[in-house]
Protein backbone atom coordinates (compact mmCIF):
# COMPACT_ATOMS: atom_id res chain seq x y z
CA UNK A 1 0.00 0.00 0.00
CA UNK A 2 1.69 2.95 -1.07
CA UNK A 3 2.36 5.93 1.32
CA UNK A 4 1.85 9.95 0.23
CA UNK A 5 4.28 10.17 -3.06
CA UNK A 6 5.59 13.76 -4.00
CA UNK A 7 7.92 14.57 -7.10
CA UNK A 8 10.22 16.16 -7.85
CA UNK A 9 12.45 15.37 -4.30
CA UNK A 10 14.92 18.24 -4.93
CA UNK A 11 14.32 21.32 -7.01
CA UNK A 12 16.42 24.00 -7.95
CA UNK A 13 15.32 27.72 -9.28
CA UNK A 14 16.30 30.56 -9.90
CA UNK A 15 14.40 33.98 -8.22
CA UNK A 16 11.64 35.04 -10.34
CA UNK A 17 10.96 31.57 -11.55
CA UNK A 18 7.93 29.80 -11.71
CA UNK A 19 7.47 25.75 -9.94
CA UNK A 20 5.10 23.16 -9.74
CA UNK A 21 5.42 20.55 -6.94
CA UNK A 22 3.22 17.08 -7.05
CA UNK A 23 1.57 14.78 -4.78
CA UNK A 24 -0.45 11.62 -4.64
CA UNK A 25 -2.29 10.44 -1.47
CA UNK A 26 -2.20 7.83 0.55
CA UNK A 27 -4.66 4.87 -1.34
CA UNK A 28 -8.25 5.87 0.13
CA UNK A 29 -7.80 9.48 1.10
CA UNK A 30 -9.60 12.20 -0.73
CA UNK A 31 -8.00 15.25 1.00
CA UNK A 32 -4.71 16.98 0.02
CA UNK A 33 -3.03 19.24 2.53
CA UNK A 34 0.23 21.75 1.78
CA UNK A 35 2.77 22.86 4.46
CA UNK A 36 5.92 24.38 3.96
CA UNK A 37 8.88 23.86 6.56
CA UNK A 38 11.68 26.03 6.90
CA UNK A 39 14.75 24.82 8.28
CA UNK A 40 14.51 24.22 12.16
CA UNK A 41 10.81 25.04 12.09
CA UNK A 42 7.67 22.90 11.97
CA UNK A 43 5.80 22.53 9.44
CA UNK A 44 3.33 25.84 7.78
CA UNK A 45 0.15 25.28 6.48
CA UNK A 46 -0.43 26.31 3.08
CA UNK A 47 -3.64 25.30 1.80
CA UNK A 48 -5.60 22.46 1.62
CA UNK A 49 -8.26 20.93 -0.95
CA UNK A 50 -10.72 18.44 -1.39
CA UNK A 51 -13.55 17.64 -4.17
CA UNK A 52 -11.55 19.66 -6.44
CA UNK A 53 -11.78 22.75 -4.49
CA UNK A 54 -9.50 24.53 -1.84
CA UNK A 55 -11.18 24.33 1.24
CA UNK A 56 -8.75 26.37 3.43
CA UNK A 57 -5.67 28.15 3.04
CA UNK A 58 -2.86 29.46 5.90
CA UNK A 59 -1.57 33.03 5.52
CA UNK A 60 0.78 32.66 2.39
CA UNK A 61 0.56 35.21 -0.41
CA UNK A 62 -1.59 34.59 -3.95
CA UNK A 63 1.96 33.29 -5.60
CA UNK A 64 0.93 30.00 -4.15
CA UNK A 65 -1.45 28.31 -6.02
CA UNK A 66 -2.90 24.89 -5.91
CA UNK A 67 -5.22 22.32 -8.14
CA UNK A 68 -6.47 19.06 -7.32
CA UNK A 69 -7.36 16.16 -10.01
CA UNK A 70 -10.27 13.88 -10.12
CA UNK A 71 -8.04 11.11 -9.05
CA UNK A 72 -7.01 13.42 -6.01
CA UNK A 73 -3.64 13.73 -6.48
CA UNK A 74 -2.46 17.40 -6.01
CA UNK A 75 -0.20 19.90 -7.43
CA UNK A 76 0.98 22.95 -5.75
CA UNK A 77 2.37 26.01 -7.49
CA UNK A 78 4.67 29.10 -6.75
CA UNK A 79 5.41 31.89 -8.98
CA UNK A 80 7.43 34.86 -8.71
CA UNK A 81 10.23 32.84 -6.50
CA UNK A 82 11.47 34.28 -3.73
CA UNK A 83 14.74 33.31 -1.91
CA UNK A 84 12.65 33.09 1.42
CA UNK A 85 10.50 30.22 -0.69
CA UNK A 86 13.64 27.97 -0.05
CA UNK A 87 11.87 25.12 1.88
CA UNK A 88 11.21 21.35 2.60
CA UNK A 89 7.18 21.32 1.14
CA UNK A 90 5.21 18.53 2.16
CA UNK A 91 1.91 16.96 1.21
CA UNK A 92 -0.34 15.28 3.78
CA UNK A 93 -3.29 13.01 2.69
CA UNK A 94 -6.24 12.22 4.83
CA UNK A 95 -9.29 10.67 4.34
CA UNK A 96 -12.52 12.89 3.88
CA UNK A 97 -15.62 12.90 5.82
CA UNK A 98 -17.05 13.39 9.00
CA UNK A 99 -14.86 14.81 11.97
CA UNK A 100 -10.93 15.32 11.78
CA UNK A 101 -8.81 12.38 10.46
CA UNK A 102 -5.46 11.94 11.16
CA UNK A 103 -3.28 13.54 8.13
CA UNK A 104 -0.19 11.15 6.67
CA UNK A 105 2.86 13.10 5.00
CA UNK A 106 4.90 12.17 2.38
CA UNK A 107 8.81 12.78 1.80
CA UNK A 108 8.57 16.70 0.67
CA UNK A 109 9.94 18.34 -2.30
CA UNK A 110 13.40 20.23 -1.37
CA UNK A 111 13.63 23.32 -3.27
CA UNK A 112 16.43 25.96 -3.75
CA UNK A 113 16.31 29.02 -4.38
CA UNK A 114 19.59 30.89 -5.89
CA UNK B 1 3.04 34.22 20.53
CA UNK B 2 3.66 31.25 18.81
CA UNK B 3 -0.32 29.05 19.07
CA UNK B 4 2.16 25.70 19.90
CA UNK B 5 5.33 26.42 21.88
CA UNK B 6 7.72 23.12 21.87
CA UNK B 7 11.40 23.42 23.14
CA UNK B 8 14.00 23.05 20.63
CA UNK B 9 16.31 21.41 22.81
CA UNK B 10 18.63 19.60 21.56
CA UNK B 11 17.77 17.22 24.03
CA UNK B 12 20.72 14.19 24.46
CA UNK B 13 19.73 10.97 26.78
CA UNK B 14 21.33 7.42 27.33
CA UNK B 15 20.16 4.36 25.72
CA UNK B 16 17.07 2.82 27.86
CA UNK B 17 15.92 6.16 29.23
CA UNK B 18 12.60 7.31 29.79
CA UNK B 19 12.28 10.46 27.49
CA UNK B 20 9.63 13.05 28.44
CA UNK B 21 8.98 15.80 25.48
CA UNK B 22 6.23 18.78 26.02
CA UNK B 23 4.48 21.12 24.37
CA UNK B 24 2.50 23.68 25.49
CA UNK B 25 -0.65 25.91 23.32
CA UNK B 26 -2.61 29.00 23.52
CA UNK B 27 -5.71 27.98 21.42
CA UNK B 28 -8.70 26.78 23.08
CA UNK B 29 -10.45 25.68 20.79
CA UNK B 30 -7.64 23.23 19.61
CA UNK B 31 -9.49 19.14 20.47
CA UNK B 32 -6.97 17.10 18.23
CA UNK B 33 -3.49 16.46 19.59
CA UNK B 34 -1.02 14.75 17.37
CA UNK B 35 2.62 13.62 17.63
CA UNK B 36 5.09 13.40 14.93
CA UNK B 37 8.44 11.90 14.32
CA UNK B 38 10.52 13.48 11.58
CA UNK B 39 13.81 12.12 10.29
CA UNK B 40 16.42 13.37 8.58
CA UNK B 41 15.69 14.30 4.99
CA UNK B 42 12.22 12.43 5.45
CA UNK B 43 8.42 13.69 6.41
CA UNK B 44 6.99 14.07 9.75
CA UNK B 45 5.50 10.42 10.62
CA UNK B 46 2.40 10.24 12.78
CA UNK B 47 3.40 8.36 15.89
CA UNK B 48 0.20 9.52 18.16
CA UNK B 49 -3.35 10.95 17.51
CA UNK B 50 -5.52 12.02 20.55
CA UNK B 51 -8.92 13.57 21.28
CA UNK B 52 -9.19 15.70 23.98
CA UNK B 53 -7.66 15.25 27.62
CA UNK B 54 -6.00 12.16 28.90
CA UNK B 55 -3.70 9.45 27.76
CA UNK B 56 -3.07 7.05 25.26
CA UNK B 57 -0.45 4.39 24.98
CA UNK B 58 1.11 2.67 21.89
CA UNK B 59 4.43 0.39 22.67
CA UNK B 60 7.44 2.16 24.26
CA UNK B 61 5.13 5.70 23.39
CA UNK B 62 2.18 7.34 25.68
CA UNK B 63 0.48 10.99 24.98
CA UNK B 64 -0.91 12.95 27.63
CA UNK B 65 -3.09 15.90 27.11
CA UNK B 66 -4.40 18.12 29.83
CA UNK B 67 -6.41 21.00 28.15
CA UNK B 68 -7.13 22.68 31.67
CA UNK B 69 -3.30 23.65 31.60
CA UNK B 70 -2.93 23.45 27.71
CA UNK B 71 -0.40 21.34 27.94
CA UNK B 72 0.74 18.02 25.48
CA UNK B 73 3.14 15.31 26.43
CA UNK B 74 5.16 12.59 24.81
CA UNK B 75 6.63 10.11 27.13
CA UNK B 76 9.27 7.30 25.79
CA UNK B 77 10.01 4.40 27.17
CA UNK B 78 13.78 2.61 27.04
CA UNK B 79 14.57 5.08 24.71
CA UNK B 80 16.52 3.18 21.45
CA UNK B 81 19.32 4.90 19.26
CA UNK B 82 16.72 4.64 16.55
CA UNK B 83 14.51 6.82 18.62
CA UNK B 84 17.00 9.75 17.80
CA UNK B 85 14.91 11.95 15.20
CA UNK B 86 13.45 15.38 15.69
CA UNK B 87 9.96 15.41 17.41
CA UNK B 88 6.83 17.50 16.23
CA UNK B 89 3.47 18.28 18.05
CA UNK B 90 0.64 19.75 16.57
CA UNK B 91 -2.83 20.44 16.88
CA UNK B 92 -6.27 21.46 15.33
CA UNK B 93 -9.74 22.36 15.67
CA UNK B 94 -12.20 20.70 13.90
CA UNK B 95 -11.07 22.46 10.83
CA UNK B 96 -8.08 20.46 9.47
CA UNK B 97 -5.31 22.84 9.31
CA UNK B 98 -2.46 21.43 11.92
CA UNK B 99 -0.92 23.85 13.41
CA UNK B 100 2.51 22.70 14.59
CA UNK B 101 5.74 23.26 17.24
CA UNK B 102 9.01 24.26 16.48
CA UNK B 103 9.96 20.14 17.45
CA UNK B 104 12.89 18.76 19.62
CA UNK B 105 15.71 17.24 18.44
CA UNK B 106 15.85 13.88 20.40
CA UNK B 107 19.59 11.82 20.47
CA UNK B 108 19.57 8.70 22.10
CA UNK B 109 23.40 7.95 22.58
CA UNK B 110 24.78 4.10 23.37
Amino acid sequence: DAGVTQSPTHLIKTRGQQVTLRCSPKSGHDTVSWYQQALGQGPQFIFQYYEEEERQRGNFPDRFSGHQFPNYSSELNVNALLLGDSALYLCASSPGGVGNQPQHFGDGTRLSIL
Amino acid sequence: QKEVEQDPGPLSVPEGAIVSLNCTYSNSAFQYFMWYRQYSRKGPELLMYTYSSGNKEDGRFTAQVDKSSKYISLFIRDSQPSDSATYLCASTGTASKLTFGTGTRLQVTL
